[in-house]
């Protein structure tokens, strides 16, 4: 079984709608983030989170909300869908670093949600 | 200003040959961490290899090398003895020590791969 899962794996929607993403992991971890993916633009932060009571805004956070049910759980929502969040969003966790400094800590992905808004 | 750059949109090369994929990124801190994922066409993120700032020897896993430049601010990855499942988009990703303890990633926008038999 996957250590993250996102669920749906595809959605279509209209515009003004209200969607939610989902996303699970077995790995343990308290990281988890959410990034969305454009042609040519690579992938951009939505928000992170470092556990159910800290969550944090990313680089393009505008238009989205997240909830951390559970530590296992991280939850994107798009409270009224445009069509220019029309993307392939992907959730990742990583570990908490196991010395001061950085250290490896790779983030692990989701298979990613691709998403159409109409 | 954009932290990691990666010039070359798109690449051809023939199947058993090396290829080499450039990256380079801008960052004052001395501590980092830079990251190479695959993602094929089924979408998913495949991390492939990991470069430490303070790391002396450039990182090595199975085909894929780093050349890890830090004068010059680069880490392309080379994949060695190409394979048709190498054709993929390449991202080069940077990690930079942050006030917050997040450890987030910054991507660059990319490399597609093509390789050819």
């Amino acid at each position: 079984d996957a250590d993250v899962t996102q669920t749906p794996r595809n959605r279509i929607t209209k515009t003004g709608k209200r969607i939610m993403l989902e996303c699970s992991q077995t790995k343990g971890h308290d990281r988890m983030y959410w990034y969305r993916q454009d042609p040519g633009l690579g992938l951009r932060l939505i928000y992170y989170s470092f556990d159910v009571k800290d969550i944090n805004k990313g680089e393009i956070s505008d238009g989205y909300s997240v909830s951390r049910q559970a530590q296992a759980k991280f939850s994107l929502s798009l409270e009224s869908a445009i069509p220019n969040q029309t993307a392939l969003y992907f959730c990742a966790t990583s570990d908490l670093p196991r010395q001061t400094g950085l250290s490896y800590n790779e983030q692990f992905f989701g298979p990613g949600t691709r998403l159409t808004v109409l | 200003a954009q932290k990691i750059t990666q010039t070359q949109p798109g690449m051809f090369v023939q199947e058993k040959e090396a290829v080499t994929l450039d990256c380079t990124y801008d960052t004052s801190d001395p501590s980092y961490g830079l990251f190479w994922y695959k993602q094929p066409s089924s979408g998913e993120m495949i991390f492939l290899i990991y470069q430490g700032s303070y790391d002396q020897q450039n990182a090595t896993e199975g085909r894929y090398s780093l050349n890890f430049q830090k004068a010059r601010k680069s880490a392309n990855l080379v994949i060695s003895a190409s394979q048709l499942g190498d054709s993929a988009m390449y991202f080069c990703a940077m990690r930079e020590a942050s006030m917050d303890s997040s450890y987030k990633l910054i991507f660059g926008s990319g490399t597609r791969l093509l390789v050819r038999p």
